[in-house]
C-alpha cells in the first residue's frame, strides 16, 4: 500500500536554530498538508499547499514557517528560527482530491521535534 | 469555521465489548467525516470515513453514524480486542468543496482490558 515517509523520525535542535523537516508523498499525489500534534493533545492543522502554492494556512503558521515542493516528489516544512513551543510530532499528509469534495487523505509517521 | 467536539476523552472496555465514541460538528455545510486511529508513535491512520449522503457504513467490527440533522457521527467498535487500544480522532473538513484541512476532534483513549 502507498505510503507517505517523513525523515527524519526524530529531530533534536536547539532554539533559534532552522530546522527542515522531509516528507516525500504518495507519488499520484496532488494536495498535500503539514499538521502537528503537540503530546497529548489534538491533531492541529497548519498548512496545505496545492499546485505549488499554499492553499491555506493556519494562524500557527506564521512567518517562522515555509514549505516548499522542491522537486516533484518532496515536500518540505522549514521554521526558521526554533521555539521551545514548536517542540511537537509534525505530521506529513498527501491526497489526490481535496478533502471538501468528501476525501480524506494519508497521514505519514511523523517527525518528533524536540527544540531544547 | 468548523468545531468539532469528541467525547469521552478516555473509554474503557473488557474485551468483546462494544465501544462508542462521539463527535459533533458546527459546520452544516461539511460533508466528509473520517475516523482516525493513532497508535503510539505512529501517524494517524484513516479507519473509516462516511460521505453526507449516507447515514451509516460498516467495515466488519467497525461502524460509522451520521445524523445530518443533529449534526453528529459516532463510531461503534464490536467485539472489541486489546490490537484496538489506540487514541481515536474524529474530524470534518471545513465545509462548502474547499480543498479544506481537516480539524480534529480532541481524541479518545481507548483501552481494551484482555
Amino acid at each position: 500500500e502507498p505510503e507517505v515517509t517523513q525523515t527524519p523520525s526524530h529531530q533534536v535542535t536547539q532554539m533559534g536554530q532552522e530546522v527542515i523537516l522531509r516528507c516525500v508523498p504518495i507519488s499520484n499525489h496532488l494536495y498535500f498538508y503539514w499538521y502537528r500534534q503537540i503530546l497529548g493533545q489534538k491533531v492541529e492543522f497548519l498548512v496545505s499547499f496545492y499546485n505549488n502554492e499554499i492553499s491555506e494556512k493556519s494562524e500557527i503558521f506564521d512567518d517562522q514557517f515555509s514549505v516548499e515542493r522542491p522537486d516533484g516528489s518532496n515536500f518540505t516544512l522549514k521554521i526558521r528560527s526554533t521555539k521551545l513551543e514548536d517542540s511537537a510530532m509534525y505530521f506529513c499528509a498527501s491526497s489526490d482530491r481535496p478533502t471538501g469534495d468528501g476525501y480524506g487523505y494519508t497521514f505519514g509517521s511523523g517527525t518528533r521535534l524536540t527544540v531544547v | 469555521g468548523e468545531n468539532v467536539e469528541q467525547h469521552p476523552s478516555t473509554l474503557s472496555v473488557q474485551e468483546g465489548d462494544s465501544a462508542v465514541i462521539k463527535c459533533t460538528y458546527s459546520d452544516s455545510a461539511s460533508n466528509y467525516f473520517p475516523w482516525y486511529k493513532q497508535e503510539l508513535g505512529k501517524g494517524p491512520q484513516l479507519i473509516i470515513d462516511i460521505r453526507s449522503n449516507v447515514g451509516e457504513k460498516k467495515d466488519q467490527r467497525i461502524a460509522v453514524t451520521l445524523n445530518k440533522t443533529a449534526k453528529h457521527f459516532s463510531l461503534h467498535i464490536t467485539e472489541t480486542q486489546p490490537e484496538d487500544s489506540a487514541v481515536y480522532f474524529c474530524a470534518a473538513p471545513k465545509g462548502g468543496g474547499s480543498q479544506g484541512n481537516l480539524i480534529f476532534g480532541k481524541g479518545t483513549k481507548l483501552s481494551v482490558k484482555p
